[in-house]
């Protein structure tokens, strides 16, 4: 199982939104509706930030949404603030009852 | 607050083997599916495998570079998380994390601990 495929980075300025891809196959991302999303400060856990494609938990901000169309996910930043600077991952469930990650993208806010 | 620490990490020889557990504390273990998933140096996120609860039928899936190597396994009893790590090569150094799984993600994660893979 390939690692689903995420841009290496992705910047804008305060306030702007972003959008970061998360492109798979028909086995894992376009097969199933559980994508999700994760914030990782480094040296820190990551945090879930988006579930079962666009669903946040309780206490994320609503400036983080996702989406998906066919086999590419989607989360989009939107008011873009400082604290947002760190790297994102998405995840799908794939076949044989696996899980697979993306490459992760680094958000600079400049 | 829901903890997940991790334990057993170190340094280990190239075929070689370790154990790795993971202690829950302040939610319910026994219902939860849990997941190990790992972060090589400088690599991003990649998950080991899982075990289902027991009433779930307890069962266990891998990524495949690990799979036949490493076995995870539970005790509901002392609400631990267990990854035993056989045959162990240089791919295999990183930070391991216990991880809850839930609604196909990953919700509450362990802080990790290192297993590095050398001579």
């Amino acid at each position: 199982q390939s690692a689903l495929t995420q841009p290496a980075s992705v910047s804008g300025s305060p306030g702007q939104s972003i959008t970061i891809s998360c492109t798979g196959t028909s086995s894992d991302v376009g097969a199933y509706n559980y994508v999700s999303w994760y914030q990782h400060h480094p040296g820190k856990a990551p945090k879930l930030i988006i579930y079962e494609v666009s669903n946040r938990p309780s206490g994320v901000s609503n400036r983080f949404s996702g989406s998906k169309s066919r086999n590419t996910a989607s989360l989009t930043i939107s008011g873009l603030q400082d604290e947002d600077e760190t790297d994102y991952y998405c995840s799908s469930y794939a076949t044989s009852s696996t899980y697979v990650f993306g490459t992760g993208t680094r958000v600079t806010v400049l | 607050e829901v903890q997940l620490v991790e334990s057993g990490g170190g340094l280990v020889r190239p075929g070689g083997s370790l154990r790795l557990s993971c202690a829950a504390s302040d939610f319910t273990f026994s219902n939860a599916w849990m997941n190990w998933v790992r972060q090589a140096p400088g690599k991003g996120l990649e998950w080991v495998g899982r075990i289902k609860r027991k009433t779930d039928g307890g069962t266990t899936d891998y990524a495949a570079p690990v799979k036949g190597r490493f076995t995870i396994s539970r005790d509901d009893s002392y609400n631990t998380l267990f990854l035993q790590m056989n045959s162990l090569n240089a791919e295999d150094t990183a930070v391991y994390s216990c991880v809850t799984e839930r609604a196909g993600a990953f919700d509450m994660w362990g802080q990790g601990t290192m297993v590095t893979v050398s001579s």
